[in-house]
Order: structure tokens, then C-alpha cells, then sequence
């Protein structure tokens, strides 16, 4: 299968503990975001990358929220210190860039629940 | 306000019959716009992009865009049971992220 794959798919924590999710973009795509959608709601966005670099972050993501994308591959997000309103599906996407930016591919999600 | 906005339903239509899904959106200076479906539990995938206004079709799928009232549509002709989903309009600017609205649920009635 060479779509888009996250992981782990679900993880169950406590408030103020970390975590960390995994994204593994379809290898050809360039670009790589992240996006988090509670119920009802549509994907919210997070922050993206286009190779290594992280080209922007949403205003609303706070300090406790980091990403890195090593080497341009995959893609880890980690929440620190985390809270209750964290809870949601962090979903990952990758794309091409140019006229491809706004065909994304999405993984099946990493669901969070805080307790 | 939003920049995407679609009434989120949910839009009940016969089996056969047209749903017409609807979104506006705040900024003039969005190029091109997409719809996702989204099914219960699954994550989004495309159906439809357009980029210039008019129709444009694809199967039972019809996008429409005008760029005059920010306006996008999404016509499904011939409903059908597994059409019942959430659809999800998404508008893009330039080369920022795209900007999702918080979706439709369309339920098709058998």
C-alpha cells in the first residue's frame, strides 16, 4: 500500500502527559500537512511542510504542539503537557506541489482522547 | 466569519433524486476549490476540483463556481444510499493550506 499511513491510530492518555503521532506521506509528494478535526466540524489546519522545512503554522496552535519533518520523509507531530480540548483526529496529508496543492491525500487519522 | 461556509445539514434526498450541496466563501482573492466526501469514521478523499467559473462534470458529479458571488456547488445526480456522507468544501489560495468548511452530511434515503 504506498497511500498515506499514520500512526498510532488511536492513543488513550492523560491530561499533562506527551505524545507523539507518526506520518508516513505518499513518498513522491513533496508537501506534508497536518490537520486536527473534532466532531462536526471540518479539517482544521495545523502546519505544513514542503520538503524539510516547515513553511507555516496556524496562529491557533499553541507552543505545546511541535512538528519536524527530518530529512523530508516522514513526519512526527508531539503534543506536550496535554489537555482535555486536545482531544480530536489529528489527520495527516501529503500532496504535490504546483498544481497539485490542493489534491490531498489524507491518511486515516490518529484519533486522541485525553482524559 | 469563516472563510468557508456550508450549511451542515443534514440534507435528506430520495434515492434517484439531485442533491445540490452549497458553500460560500470570504475570500476573493481563493483561486481554486474542492470537494471531499467524507464517510463516518473514514478520512477525506476528493471527488471534484474546480478552478474557473462555470460546470464541470465528472459522472454523477457536477462542480459549479462563481467567482462573482463566491459561490461553489456540488450536484449529484441520481443519488444513491452510499452517497450518504459528509461533503466538505475547500477553497485555495495561492499557495497557502488549504481552508476546509465544516461540511454537509447528505443522507440519500432508500
Amino acid at each position: 500500500d504506498t497511500g498515506v499511513s499514520q500512526d498510532p491510530r488511536h492513543k488513550i492518555t492523560k491530561r499533562g502527559q506527551n505524545v507523539t503521532f507518526r506520518c508516513d506521506p505518499i513518498s513522491e509528494h513533496n508537501r506534508l500537512y497536518w490537520y486536527r478535526q473534532t466532531l462536526g466540524q471540518g479539517p482544521e489546519f495545523l502546519t505544513y511542510f514542503q520538503n524539510e522545512a516547515q513553511l507555516e503554522k496556524s496562529r491557533l496552535l499553541s507552543d505545546r504542539f511541535s512538528a519536524e519533518r527530518p530529512k523530508g520523509s516522514f513526519s512526527t507531530l508531539e503534543i506536550q503537557r496535554t489537555e482535555q480540548g486536545d482531544s480530536a483526529m489529528y489527520l495527516c496529508a501529503s500532496s504535490l506541489q504546483g498544481a497539485g496543492t490542493g489534491e490531498l491525500f489524507f491518511g486515516e487519522g490518529s484519533r486522541l482522547t485525553v482524559l | 466569519q469563516k472563510e468557508v461556509e456550508q450549511n451542515s445539514g443534514p440534507l435528506s434526498v430520495p434515492e434517484g433524486a439531485i442533491a445540490s450541496l452549497n458553500c460560500t466563501y470570504s475570500d476573493r482573492v481563493s483561486q481554486s476549490f474542492f470537494w471531499y466526501r467524507q464517510y463516518s469514521g473514514k478520512s477525506p478523499e476528493l471527488i471534484m476540483s474546480i478552478y474557473s467559473n462555470g460546470d464541470k462534470e465528472d459522472g454523477r458529479f457536477t462542480a459549479q463556481l462563481n467567482k462573482a458571488s463566491q459561490y461553489v456547488s456540488l450536484l449529484i445526480r441520481d443519488s444513491q444510499p452510499s452517497d450518504s456522507a459528509t461533503y466538505l468544501c475547500a477553497a485555495l489560495r495561492g499557495n497557502t493550506p488549504l481552508v476546509f468548511g465544516k461540511g454537509t452530511r447528505l443522507s440519500v434515503i432508500a
